[in-house]
């Protein structure tokens, strides 16, 4: 069973556009939730996370919307560009040994 | 910060033939360390983690098998590769107490 189900599988955007990629899940004892991005041939490197305690998290072009009521948490890409083509993965922790991850999202800037 | 060093980056190994993936970790002490594998195009598959010496807990039954013989040190291995063994492996870290994961930059294996 997935824990964490992740959409869309793909997703192509104009550059200047905004990216969203959407995550959801079940297990409420998740309590951190992290986002991935991983270029071709490279390891995913942690992008940004937040934790369930706020609503919103933004570095940079980058910003987490966490909605606790949902279980649902999004990525949002602000002003996208070609070097932020990449596949995305969102992932939830219940503290422990355990990470949970989705399926991952292929997302192409397009100039 | 820690730094996980894993080799080589990329291996072509014959149908048969045995495979040891060395991950090493430097500036931490005592973390959980972590194999998967990721099929072209797919997701991250949890293979095996361990969260110390001679501790392996394994996720998913196969051809594959991992050990932890120093604290910093984590290896994969097989005794007879197959064909659906190909796929990009990765090591990944988490420092005790910790709620980062890091992954270090894979390798990816191809057997034919």
């Amino acid at each position: 069973q997935q824990q964490v189900k992740q959409s869309p599988q793909s997703l192509i955007v104009q550059k200047g556009g905004i990216s969203i990629i959407n995550c959801a899940y079940e297990n409420t004892a998740f309590d951190y939730f992290p986002w991935y991005q991983q270029f071709p041939g490279k390891g995913p490197a942690l992008l940004i996370a937040i934790r369930p305690d706020v609503s919103e998290k933004k570095e940079g072009r980058f910003t987490i919307s966490f909605n606790k009521s949902a279980k649902q948490f999004s990525l949002h890409i602000m002003d996208s560009q070609p070097g932020d083509s990449a596949t995305y993965f969102c992932a939830a922790h219940p503290g422990g040994n355990q990470f949970y991850f989705g399926t991952g999202t292929s997302l192409t800037v397009i100039p | 910060s820690q730094t996980i060093h894993q080799w080589p980056a990329t291996l072509v190994q014959p149908v048969g033939s045995p495979l040891s993936l060395e991950c090493t970790v430097e500036g931490t002490s005592n973390p959980n360390l972590y194999w998967y594998r990721q099929a072209a195009g797919r997701g991250l598959q949890l293979l095996f983690y361990s969260v110390g010496i001679g501790q392996i807990s394994s996720e998913v039954p196969q051809n594959l098998s991992a050990s932890r013989p120093q604290d910093r040190q984590f290896i994969l291995s097989s005794k007879k590769l197959l064909l659906s063994d190909s796929g990009f492996y990765l090591c990944a870290c988490l420092r005790a107490q910790g709620e980062k994961l890091f992954f270090g930059s894979g390798t990816q294996l191809s057997v034919l």
